[in-house]
């Protein structure tokens, strides 16, 4: 079965430059969600979309900014670019209102590494 | 808010032992509860869930959880580890029309041979 996958898996940038994420949900999964993963910690959620429109908005720096687009697929901005931004960023995506209502599937994750 | 806390950072059993993952919620509201596996260097991967219903739900891999509602509670268990079962999980939950997950700091389980 198809899964999300995410672009490009491994990303290593230099302090104050930018970068941009890549996220293609299951096919028919309306919804995308980004979710921010530190070394050793949990991961935490950032942002989310549902039909191209912004769902929810979580712990994202005003640093980062993201969209969905027509064909579903989202990408997340990040600009000045900190040592702190570091970390394993992965996509979500989940079809509401059919029998998976609320279940997220995960995609493989971009590992960024801030030099 | 809501918040998620699983007691146990480091679990380390040996294989065939019985395994149970403590995972607490505060919430005050309808809530849906899920336990994730991370293995190494892998994506997260739904290991079970928790909607509505029967408390006791079944996952995949032999692991079971048992909603408890009066203890905010949301334990994962499976009587037997294999060595494979060796990855890091995570306790998650999202509010009822809010889908976004909220998820626990995590419990790294190794299973020795």
């Amino acid at each position: 079965a198809a899964g999300v996958i995410q672009s490009p898996r491994h990303l290593i940038k230099e302090k104050r430059e930018t970068a941009t994420l890549k996220c293609y949900p299951i096919p028919r999964h309306d919804t995308v969600y980004w979710y921010q993963q530190g070394p050793g910690q949990d991961p935490q959620f950032l942002i989310s979309f549902y039909e191209k429109m912004q769902s929810d908005k979580g712990s994202i720096p005003d640093r980062f900014s993201a969209q969905q687009f027509s064909d579903y697929h989202s990408e997340l901005n990040m600009s000045s670019l900190e040592l702190g931004d570091s970390a394993l960023y992965f996509c979500a995506s989940s079809a509401p209102g059919t029998g998976d209502y609320n279940e997220q599937f995960f995609g493989p994750g971009t590992r960024l590494t801030v030099l | 808010a809501q918040s998620v806390s699983q007691h146990n950072h480091h679990v380390i059993l040996s294989e065939a032992a019985s395994l149970e993952l403590g995972c607490n919620y505060s919430y005050g509201g309808t809530v849906n509860l899920f336990w994730y596996v991370q293995y190494p260097g892998q994506h997260l991967q739904l290991l079970l869930k928790y909607f509505s219903g029967d408390p006791l739900v079944k996952g995949i891999k032999g692991f079971e959880a048992e909603f408890i509602k009066s203890k905010f509670s949301f334990n994962l268990r499976k009587p037997s580890v294999q060595w494979s079962d060796t990855a890091e999980y995570f306790c998650a939950v999202s509010s009822f029309g809010n889908e976004k997950l909220t998820f626990g700091t995590g419990t790294r389980l190794t299973i020795i041979p």
